[in-house]
């Protein structure tokens, strides 16, 4: 089993641009998530989602779309990027919402 | 806001040591987990205990959860310089589904 995938690992991004961070998990969990980490701030979680087609928001949801097609992808998307989203961002799965997660090696963002 | 507050934030040992860290939280539980991240990567998890659990051991550490308080506590015995990293607990709401992070408490142990 891969676990949980992120790509990109580094991505710079322009102020207003957008992009997609691209998650997958191959060990069939519904739950899925996305965590951003800025230094000293622990991680704020984005969007989860409980199964396909069902998505929710987290603590910080603004400026971030997300989407659940399948049971293994989550990708996160930047709508207008902006500096203030500069931060590392990890995707994390499990069984349900409340069963420990297993998370991705994240990938690191900087908006200039 | 963060469901989970650790303390102490940065926490300095000897090898062989135990390192204690504690957790605050705000509202009721399904269980309470702790994780652990090595600088730069993906957290990993550590232990994970139940609102209706007092005390759980795992290997060297061993977390105790008291409701009453809302709070938790992570030891760690015989701390290794290969136990240094960050420390995070989460909390699962019994109401819904969002696992919130603490900022963490960073441990160094010093060979």
């Amino acid at each position: 089993n891969a676990g949980v995938t992120q790509t990109p690992k580094f991505q710079v991004l322009k102020t207003g641009q957008s992009m997609t961070l691209q998650c997958a998990q191959d060990m069939n969990h519904e739950y899925m998530s996305w965590y951003r980490q800025d230094p000293g701030m622990g991680l704020r979680l984005i969007h989860y989602s409980v199964g396909a087609g069902i998505t929710d928001q987290g603590e910080v949801p603004n400026g971030y779309n997300v989407s659940r097609s399948t049971t293994e992808d989550f990708p996160l998307r930047l709508l207008s990027a902006a500096p203030s989203q500069t931060s590392v961002y990890f995707c994390a799965s499990s069984g349900t919402g409340h069963l420990p997660l297993t998370f991705g090696p994240g990938t690191r963002l900087t908006v200039t | 806001s963060q469901q989970g507050e650790e303390d102490p934030q940065a926490l300095s040992i000897q090898e062989g040591e135990n390192a204690t860290m504690n957790c605050s939280y705000k509202t009721s539980i399904n269980n309470l987990q702790w994780y652990r991240q090595n600088s730069g990567r993906g957290l990993v998890h550590l232990i994970l205990i139940r609102s209706n659990e007092r005390e759980k051991h795992s290997g060297r550490l061993r977390v105790t959860l008291d409701t009453s308080k809302k709070s938790s506590s992570l030891l760690i015995t015989a701390s290794r310089a290969a136990d240094t990293a960050s420390y995070f607990c989460a909390t699962a709401p019994y109401n819904n589904n969002d696992m919130r992070f603490g900022a963490g408490t960073r441990l160094t142990v010093k060979p």
